[in-house]
């Protein structure tokens, strides 16, 4: 079974508007952590933000906001204010446990409209 | 900044070559791992490694081996390179800290092609 989907392949966004990101995941271990990446054309993959199973709130980190909804098993990634350097795939990715390895989704590739 | 550095952007190989995809990082971290990328099924785990010599295969290991003989160090190899084994290769470290393990960096990409 998958353990990330991303159901979304592709979007286009306004530039300066949000944009909403699905993440669901599936895994029976309490203790996991949510990871979400960002690969422009250039290849290299960015680490945007983190959100731990335990974390009462959720994450920010600038204009990236993480929505985690525990009880729905879905994480969202929310860009705020989009510029069209945000035009990239994001990947949505978990880590179960104390295991070193993350499973990834498919990816959503962002595209900003100016 | 961590830096991890891979030894080429772009590779193209003949079938049956041996290939070797080279991966360095120099932020002492002792997790290393290898990664496939194709498109519409995100990044796929080969092989990873926790410390020197260690290796633990991920979801698709066959027809790939690695070396880590040094820390900084994790090196890829194809054994008989096979068109099918044609995609994106990324390498990633990550920091192991008592009980936490940290997010993991990425280098930039290997496209290989198998021809």
């Amino acid at each position: 079974a998958q353990k990330i989907t991303q159901t979304q392949p592709g979007m286009f966004v306004q530039e300066k508007e949000a944009v909403t990101l699905d993440c669901t995941y599936d895994t029976s271990d309490p203790s996991y952590g949510l990871f979400w990446y960002k690969q422009p054309s250039s290849g290299e993959m960015i680490f945007l933000i983190y959100q731990g199973s335990y974390d009462q709130q959720n994450a920010t980190e600038g204009r990236y906001s993480l929505n985690f909804q525990k009880a729905r098993k879905s994480a969202n990634l929310v860009i705020s204010a989009s510029q069209l350097g945000d035009s990239a795939m994001y990947f949505c990715a978990m880590r179960e446990g104390r295991d070193y390895k993350l499973s990834f989704g498919a990816g959503t590739t962002v595209t900003v409209r100016a | 900044d961590v830096k991890v550095t891979q030894s080429s952007r772009y590779l193209v190989k003949r079938t049956g070559e041996k290939v070797f995809l080279e991966c360095v990082q120099d932020m002492d971290h002792e997790n290393m791992f290898w990664y496939r990328q194709d498109p519409g099924l995100g990044l796929r785990l080969i092989y990873f490694s926790y410390d020197v010599k260690m290796k633990e295969k991920g979801d698709i290991p066959e027809g790939y081996s690695v070396s880590r003989e040094k820390k900084e160090r994790f090196s890829l190899i194809l054994e008989s390179a096979s068109t099918n084994q044609t995609s994106m290769y990324l390498c990633a470290s990550s920091l192991t800290s008592g009980r936490v393990v940290y997010e993991q960096y990425f280098g930039p990409g290997t496209r290989l092609t198998v021809t």
